[in-house]
């Protein structure tokens, strides 16, 4: 069955680097998702990309935060000043039209 | 704003007993409903999922039941087995027409299924 991919496994950056964090969605999915988990809270939106743009974002993914689709396989979230706070698991997902969202199994981003 | 949440944090439930998880959710015009299940070290696994049009969907020894009079969601896990232990989440979208856009989460409900 076709998963979504994230690498890698577990980041550990110091605090104020730039970290990347990528995803290989679902091959014939056309809609992506960015979400975070800190440890013992819920799943919350960072951010979702159609046709090349962002559609949607919420109020964590502020101007720290970017993504892009660099190619027709990957999608990547980059932090460009990491802090403390964004310490958390990184979950990437995919739809396809009116499918559920699939995820992969997230990125431990830890920041020292 | 949407808000979606748990009864209960955990769920103990002996090996061949069906189990039941709830959530209630706030946004009356939430239209689509997901349930998924996260096993420890692993992203949100898709379990069942149930548009506001509907009020039971069954799949392999799942159920998801909707009751939007009263803005509940229910997981029935039928013999349940140990490998259904893990936490599992409500998520909810609101009425956009279509699967797509933000998911909102539930904060999850740890199932421990003892022998």
């Amino acid at each position: 069955e076709p998963e979504v991919t994230q690498t890698p496994s577990h980041q550990v950056t110091q605090m104020g680097q730039e970290v990347i964090l990528r995803c290989v969605p679902i091959s014939n999915h056309l809609y992506f998702y960015w979400y975070r988990q800190i440890l013992g809270q819920k799943v919350e939106f960072l951010v979702s990309f159609y046709n090349n743009e962002i559609s949607e974002k919420s109020e964590i993914f502020d101007d720290q935060f970017s993504v892009e689709r660099p190619d027709g396989s990957n999608f990547t979230l980059k932090i460009r000043s990491t802090k403390l706070e964004d310490s958390a698991m990184y979950f990437c997902a995919s739809s396809g039209i009116n499918q559920p969202q699939h995820f992969g199994d997230g990125t431990r981003l830890s920041i020292l | 704003g949407e808000s979606v949440g748990l009864h209960l944090p955990t769920l103990s439930v002996q090996e061949g007993d069906n189990s039941i998880i709830n959530c209630a959710y706030s946004n009356s015009a939430s239209d689509y409903f997901i349930w998924y299940k996260q096993e420890s070290g692993k992203g949100p696994q898709f379990i069942i999922d149930i548009r506001s049009n509907m009020d039971k969907r069954q799949g392999q020894r799942v159920t998801v039941l909707l009751n939007k009079t009263v803005k509940h969601l229910s997981l029935q896990i039928a013999a349940t087995q140990p490998g259904d232990s893990a936490v599992y989440f409500c998520a909810e979208l609101p009425d956009r027409g279509s699967t797509l856009g933000r998911l909102y989460f539930g904060r999850g409900t740890q199932l421990t299924v003892w022998p």
